[in-house]
Parts: structure tokens; sequence; C-alpha cells
């Protein structure tokens, strides 16, 4: 199976800042590489697909880049709806593995 | 709009089989696009379960295999998640999953405890 590690597993920011989460992969997965956004008591949100491909309806403030075996999603002038955990998924090959979650909070 | 609810038992006891249906509105389980199951256990994670395509063809994650089962349900357009042998790590939210290259669709969630 693919490993995907996360980091870092938390981060503390301000509204307005900008934060940078990795996703490594422990071998190459191509672009095949989703962003989630996770609410608690809500169902996960797609933000990103295919590594760097912004899903619609989310706000351009979310971008991702990345191919092979590593890949950042970055969040730009940190809105307070934006604190909460996120996590990416590999769909290269089967099993589909998620990382481990990044929970980001207000500073 | 293509939606998505969960339904099922929300307490399992024990080495007892987890059963839960997806239920789909605004699509067709026989279209060409797979089914997927996700959960996420109490202060843990998202962890993928698996997924079946419309032909019945399965996908699992490797240390469930041998307990899970996927399928779809055609007559009544809903895709269902089997568990045996359930133990309190099994005790998760339960989501289901749908989607194509650029849309994506989930359910709610719905909680299911392990628990005698």
């Amino acid at each position: 199976d693919i490993q995907m590690t996360q980091s870092p597993s938390s981060l503390s920011a301000s509204v307005g800042d900008i934060v940078t989460i990795t996703c490594r992969a422990s071998q190459d997965v191509k672009n095949d590489l989703d962003w989630y956004q996770h609410e608690p008591g809500k169902a996960p949100r797609r933000l990103i697909y295919a590594a760097s491909t912004l899903q619609s309806g989310v706000p351009s403030r979310f971008s991702g880049s990345g191919s092979g075996t590593e890949f950042t999603l970055t969040i730009n002038n940190l809105r307070p709806e934006d604190f909460a955990t996120y996590y990416c998924l590999q769909y290269l090959s089967y099993p589909r593995t998620f990382g481990q979650g990044t929970k980001l909070e207000i500073k | 709009q293509v939606q998505l609810q969960e339904s099922g038992p929300g307490l399992v006891k024990p080495s007892g089989t987890l059963s839960l249906t997806c239920a789909v509105s605004g699509d067709s389980v026989s279209g060409s696009k797979w089914w997927t199951w996700v959960r996420q256990p109490p202060g843990k994670g998202l962890e993928w379960i698996g997924e079946v395509y419309h032909n019945g063809n399965t996908n699992y994650k490797s240390s469930l295999r041998g307990r899970v089962t996927i399928s779809v349900d055609k007559p009544n357009n809903q895709f269902s998640l089997r568990l045996s042998s359930v133990t309190a790590a099994d005790t998760a939210v339960y989501y289901c999953v749908t989607g194509a290259v650029t849309t994506q669709y989930w359910g709610q969630g719905t909680l299911v405890t392990v628990s005698s």
C-alpha cells in the first residue's frame, strides 16, 4: 500500500496568514492526488483534484502543487472558515490512502 | 443534484455484522462510476474502506479484506457496506461517496458504535 505522510500534523495561524501543508507519498503517485477539508460534524469537502485543479466552487485562495511524491496545499489570506482539518488522498492505485491529516487552528 | 443518504443500525454488538445502505438520488448506480465508503473513527483521520463499480467489481482496504463486502443494489438504486466480525475499532462515522473526475458527492455520514 502507498503511505501518505502529511506535515505538519497541526499548525496554528492567524486570519490573513498564508499556510502550506505538505503531503509526501511513499512511491510515485504521478498527479493522482486530492486535497480535502473536513470540519467537525460535516462531510469532507474536496478542494483540489489532480494535484492542482481547483474544485468548482472552491475559493481561489486555495491552491495545490506538486507531482510524483511531494505535494503542497497552500491557503492564502486565511479566513475564519478555513480552520479545519486537511487531508490528502492518493488515487493512483488501490487501496486508496489518506494522509493522517493536518489540523489548522486559530492562533 | 446528486444526493446520498446513509442508513443502518447505529449500534452493533462486538463480533456482529455492520450493515449500512447508501440511497442514491439524482444519479443511477447502474452508471459508469465508482461507489465508495469512507470512515472516520472518533478522534482519528479519514480511512478509505473500499468501492464498487456498477458491474460489481470491487476494491477494498487491505486490512479489511476478508471482513468487508460492498455491493450495488440496482433495483433500489443504492449500494451497501457489510463489515463482519466487528470490534470497538470499527466504531466510526461512515460516509458514502461518489463522483466523477470533476464532481464529487458525499453523504452526511452516520455514526456506528460497536458495543455490547
